[in-house]
């Protein structure tokens, strides 16, 4: 089953713009963590924020963290082409190791 | 970051044979893998948690006896479909932790296809 939906489910914009994709989830968490998918492939780890914090930062990414409204973003600044793939939230159940992951949000940057 | 290697990266069987599927751990070891499913343009889905040295835990609606997983080492997981049908063509994909509270490495995904 899964725990998040993420939104949306397919996002275009042009290269240079900034992309921001939403995951939201059901049941209290330890971690959440977004990944990377190129068509095909298999998953490339961008950023793990835990429940304690709040927002985290990698190169030209900016993840936060809601664990109120249990939610969380990821935004990519000044997108690339080579940003263009499928991106997932996982989240890490409270009590359990397992990681379960949203639908997805289908990201394509126009060159 | 931590490498997981999974092997074949791409299999095609008849239907009704048997495909093994490795995940390893190359330079950590990990007493707890997952093995997700996923379809065309879809998420992944967790099939089941392979702890090293006992029964695999299988989420609900995943055959136990259609997929055998087996956790044999620290750093060895193997999925075997059994008795392949077209249905089970899908995206396999393995992941790996050193522990709790860390981030999951995920293998490069094994394609199969069953004719």
């Amino acid at each position: 089953s899964q725990q998040g939906e993420e939104d949306p489910q397919a996002l275009s914009i042009q290269e240079g713009e900034n992309a921001t994709m939403n995951c939201s989830y059901k049941t209290s968490i330890n971690n959440l963590q977004w990944y990377r998918q190129n068509s095909g492939r298999g998953l490339v780890h961008l950023i793990l924020i835990r429940s304690n914090e709040r927002e985290k930062h990698s190169g030209r990414l900016r993840v936060t963290l809601d664990t109120s409204k249990k939610s969380s973003s990821l935004l990519i600044t000044a997108s690339r082409a080579a940003d263009t793939a499928s991106y997932f939230c996982a989240t890490d159940l409270s009590g359990t190791y397992k990681y379960i992951f949203g639908t997805g949000t289908r990201l394509k940057v126009l060159a | 970051g931590a490498v997981v290697s999974q092997h074949p990266s791409r299999v095609i069987c008849k239907s009704g044979t048997s495909v093994k599927i490795e995940c390893r751990s190359l330079d950590f070891q990990a007493t707890t893998m997952f093995w997700y499913r996923q379809f065309p343009k879809q998420s992944l889905m967790l099939m089941a948690t392979s702890n090293e040295g006992s029964k695999a835990t299988y989420e609900q609606g995943v055959e136990k006896d259609k997929f055998l997983i087996n956790h044999a080492s620290l750093t060895l997981s193997t999925l075997t479909v059994t008795s392949a049908h077209p249905e089970d063509s899908s995206f396999y994909i393995c992941s790996a932790q050193q522990g709790r509270d860390t981030e999951a490495f995920f293998g490069q995904g094994t394609r199969l296809t069953v004719v």
